[in-house]
């Protein structure tokens, strides 16, 4: 059975601090996706990267980069110079790579920005 | 804008009550999948159509039944509400030819009184 783990529940940082959310997941697949959504306080789910399992090259989009690190099964996302709109609760999920199949989420982490 | 669109976006109604939530997934879509998000139970996976064939079912109860139409729109129904049941329900579609990841509607936020 597939399975996300994201250990934090809450996390509280300072405005300009960086802060990494951490992910671990379970499967028995070879092959599979990993994902990255954001909730903010207005409630809707935001796509923010899919890494397939054949890709362990980290990331980087503007302040937000992934680490992919398939022998430890972890896929952690750092924002690098946090804003107050970062403030979300953020989920990691897990598919397997056909793409049509349903997603397994974590139970999220509430990252909280403070001015 | 993701392009999935939900409607309502709010429903309140009360025990014993039957609601139907709808979803009209992104252009060229074929796959839709429907979650609740619940404070205890976080996102849990519900149900998921292909191309208007049932193609998983997850933690749904009996009491909840779907089904997607030949213009792939799909429709959640709920009866014999509970208490229980407010959640928010989300609706998502992949499964184009581009095969892009699953992109979420804004949600049904059902509150049950």
């Amino acid at each position: 059975a597939q399975k996300v783990t994201q250990a934090q529940t809450e996390i509280s940082v300072v405005e300009k601090e960086d802060v990494t959310l951490d992910c671990v997941y379970e499967t028995r697949d070879t092959t599979y996706y990993l994902f990255w959504y954001k909730q903010p306080p207005s409630g809707e789910l935001v796509f923010l990267i899919r890494r397939n399992s054949f890709d362990e090259q980290n990331e980087i989009s503007g302040r937000y980069s992934w680490n992919f690190q398939k022998s430890t099964s972890s896929f952690n996302f750092t924002i690098t110079a946090s804003q107050v709109v970062d403030s979300a609760v953020y989920f990691c999920a897990l598919s397997d790579l056909s793409g049509n199949t349903p997603l397994v989420f974590g139970k999220g982490t509430r990252l909280s920005v403070i001015a | 804008d993701s392009g999935v669109t939900q409607t309502p976006k709010h429903l309140i109604t009360a025990t014993g009550q039957r609601v139907t939530l709808r979803c009209s997934p992104r252009s060229g879509d074929l796959s839709v999948y429907w979650y609740q998000q619940s404070l205890d139970q976080g996102l849990q996976f519900l149900i998921q159509y292909y191309n208007g064939e049932e193609r998983a079912k997850g933690n749904i109860l009996e009491r909840f039944s779907a089904q997607q139409f030949p213009d792939l729109h799909s429709e959640l129904n709920l009866s014999s509400l509970e208490l229980g049941d407010s959640a928010l329900y989300f609706c998502a579609s992949s499964g184009g030819q581009s095969n892009q990841p699953q992109h979420f509607g804004d949600g049904t936020r059902l509150s049950i009184l």
